[in-house]
């Protein structure tokens, strides 16, 4: 069965960092693209960042671009956010989504998601 | 590229046919999604290439247009239909992913 299950979140001041997990089963993480997409409280949906299958192609939205970076663990199918500097506006449900092919256009399987509550 | 979605808020009866539009400025050919985002869960895909269902969603969602104009089509609305509708597309160089604001399709 395939699936993902999102882990890492919490509450954290602003300028800190945080690292979000995302374990992946049924499927092998190396022959899909990946994608973080995330929700603001009470708002619509924001793609975050990307990786395709092969690693050397990661693309990130404007807005977290400098101040985050995706990277996966093959020996542990494994798909992580590295979040720093953070900011008030990066709270949100993070979700981690299975890309439609190897440079994906859409995602096809998604997380449940986790939590990142920035707050002092 | 800027994906509008109308209306905001849809308000329907069950058994009703619900028509969600999404505009794309400026043309995705027809790199389009839809997906279905209920209370407290991640989104779901339901249509790519803005007409093909994906695996296990039922007939009655359809999807249509190319370029600018695209359009979701439920048939008959079920009651688990009722929920927010997110359209989303790709952009070739530089690579992003943009979805638009939602449709509500509330039970009237």
């Amino acid at each position: 069965q395939v699936q993902l299950v999102e882990s890492g979140g919490g509450v954290v001041q602003p300028g800190r960092s945080l690292r979000l997990s995302c374990e992946a089963s049924g499927f092998t993480l190396t022959s899909y693209g990946m994608h973080w997409v995330r929700q603001a409280p009470g708002k619509g949906m924001e793609w975050v960042a990307v990786t395709w299958f092969d690693e050397d192609n990661k693309y990130y939205a404007d807005s977290v671009k400098g101040r985050f970076s995706i990277s996966r663990d093959a020996s542990k199918n494994r798909l992580y956010l590295h979040m720093n500097s953070l900011r008030v506006e990066d709270t949100a449900v993070y979700f981690c989504a299975r890309g439609d092919s190897p440079r994906p256009y859409y995602m096809d399987v998604w997380g449940k998601g986790t939590t990142v509550i920035v707050s002092s | 590229i800027v994906l509008t979605q109308s209306p905001a808020t849809l308000s329907l009866s069950p058994g009703d046919r619900a028509t969600l539009s999404c505009r794309a400025s400026p043309s995705v050919s027809s790199f389009l999604a839809w997906y279905q985002q209920k209370p407290g869960q991640a989104p779901r895909l339901l249509i790519y290439d803005a007409s093909k269902r994906a695996t296990g969603i039922p007939a009655r969602f359809s999807g249509s247009g190319s370029g600018t104009d695209f359009t979701l089509t439920i048939s008959s609305l079920e009651p688990e239909d009722f929920a927010v509708y997110y359209c989303q597309q790709r952009s070739n160089w530089p690579y992003r992913y943009t979805f638009g604001q939602g449709t509500n399709l509330e039970i009237k």
